[in-house]
């Protein structure tokens, strides 16, 4: 069964934290993503990669980096924590797009509470 | 630019009967659909795509959509709702490079005995 597994899936931290998440995928996929999710508004992008070591801006990039040393791994880095910054926090990896655009696979989440 | 407008915020519909959700999309060209579903506490995952032939498709769990250029629209049905279909649904398009995705606010659906 392929997989998408986020380190945490509750996180308090204190404003002014700086704060990691994880999320390993198994399935040899090339591209992955960091979305926030907030009530009324969905899931908004904040990076994505298509490749190890490459990075893109996504929507909402503002105070956060990510880091892709490994094709199976992709952190979301918050430089330091503020309570604007309280949400859900899903990953998800796609492989290359084949004939049209693939379907992405998503991490059960991570609800970060910011104090 | 893209956009996504699904807009119910929730709907109630009691176990047995029919469901539509709506979904509204702004895309210059032919767009890449897909609805995903999210359980309570889950990560998303997805019912059915849409990227060119038969704009009626077919997903999992009985749900059905159908890709109307006209009206750019996609909505999502299903004959008939059970229990276990209470859940948050997204709409979502992505570009013709299939990296961004763009989604819906999401609509989230009640299921009533």
């Amino acid at each position: 069964d392929v997989k998408v597994t986020q380190s945490s899936r509750y996180l308090v931290k204190r404003t002014g934290e700086k704060v990691f998440l994880e999320c390993v995928q198994d399935m040899d996929h090339e591209n992955m993503f960091w979305y926030r999710q907030d009530p009324g508004l969905g899931l908004r992008l904040i990076y994505f990669s298509y490749d190890v070591k490459m990075k893109e801006k996504g929507d909402i990039p503002e105070g956060y980096s990510v880091s892709r040393e490994k094709k199976e791994r992709f952190s979301l880095i918050l430089e330091s924590a503020s309570t604007n910054q309280t949400s859900m926090y899903l990953c998800a990896s796609s492989p290359n797009p084949g004939t049209g655009p693939n379907e992405q696979f998503f991490g059960p989440g991570t609800r970060l509470t910011v104090l | 630019a893209q956009s996504v407008t699904q807009p119910d915020i929730h709907i109630t519909v009691s176990e047995g009967a029919s469901l539509e959700l709506r979904c509204n999309y702004s895309y210059g060209a032919t767009p890449y659909l897909f609805w995903y579903v999210q359980s309570p506490g889950q990560g998303l995952q997805l019912l059915l795509k849409y990227f060119s032939g038969d704009t009626l498709v077919q997903g999992i769990k009985g749900f059905e959509a159908e890709f109307k250029r006209s009206q750019s629209s996609f909505n999502l049905r299903k004959p008939s709702v059970h229990w276990s279909d209470a859940a948050e649904y997204f709409c979502a398009v992505t570009n013709t490079g299939g990296f961004k995705t763009i989604f819906g606010a999401g609509t989230r659906l009640f299921v009533k005995a």
